[in-house]
């Protein structure tokens, strides 16, 4: 079973529609968790961090639950430019501040006119 | 400011030759990634550094992978010899040192490796 495991898609969704995507992860040793995008032939950007209680940006909220393994993200009013790859990404958290991300292999959006 | 940078950002070569790609860190930043990026395996972790040091080299595929990071501002990764299925997109990203959860990597454009 892979570390992180996400639906690759691609999800075309019409503009202004709500997209969701869900990740489901292996380790529940985990203890951080994050969103990426990826435009098509960029580098991963960080979109946002995913935390216990939730979290929102705008129009992108970020849902974790532990006892289920998994997080999701919620995408409303979607946008041409939201149209990209998304990468679920957790990673265990040691007495470091940083530590090695396990990425996802990525969910591919395509939002149509 | 400028972000991660990576030298060539294409690279053809032929199978058995020595490929050397290069990463230049944000300045500052304490932790330095190496990632390989195939349509199969998605975004694979190769190695990282903290303050120049090999943390874990546990991602490097075969013994025809090394990484070096002689100085803060400068890595490298060699493939030698290169074969076809290294072909593959090779990511650096470094990241400061930070106690909080929300810890970001900072990916560099990327190198295009094709091996013939």
């Amino acid at each position: 079973r892979k570390e992180v495991e996400q639906d690759p898609g691609p999800f075309n969704v019409p503009e202004g529609a709500t997209v969701a995507f869900n990740c489901t992860y292996s380790n529940s040793a985990s203890q951080s968790f994050f969103w990426y995008r990826q435009d098509c032939r960029k580098e991963p950007k960080l979109l946002m961090s995913v935390y216990s209680s939730g979290n929102e940006d705008g129009r992108f909220t970020a849902q974790l639950n532990r006892a289920s393994q998994y997080i999701s993200l919620l995408i409303r009013d979607s946008k041409l430019s939201d149209s990209a790859t998304y990468l679920c990404v957790v990673t265990p958290r040691s007495n470091f501040g940083n530590e090695k991300l396990t990425f996802g292999t990525g969910t591919r959006l395509t939002i149509i006119p | 400011d400028a972000g991660v940078i990576q030298s060539p950002r294409h690279e053809v070569t032929e199978m058995g030759q020595e490929v050397t790609l290069r990463c230049k860190p944000i300045s500052g930043h304490d932790y330095l990634f190496w990632y390989r990026q195939t349509m199969m395996r998605g975004l694979e972790l190769l190695i990282y550094f903290n303050n120049n040091v090999p943390i874990d080299d546990s991602g490097m595929p075969e013994d025809r992978f090394s990484a070096k990071m002689p100085n803060a501002s400068f890595s490298t990764l060699k493939i030698q010899p290169s074969e076809p299925r290294d072909s593959a997109v090779y990511f650096c990203a470094s990241s400061p040192t930070s106690g909080t959860v929300t810890d970001t990597q900072y990916f560099g454009p990327g190198t295009r490796l094709t091996v013939l």
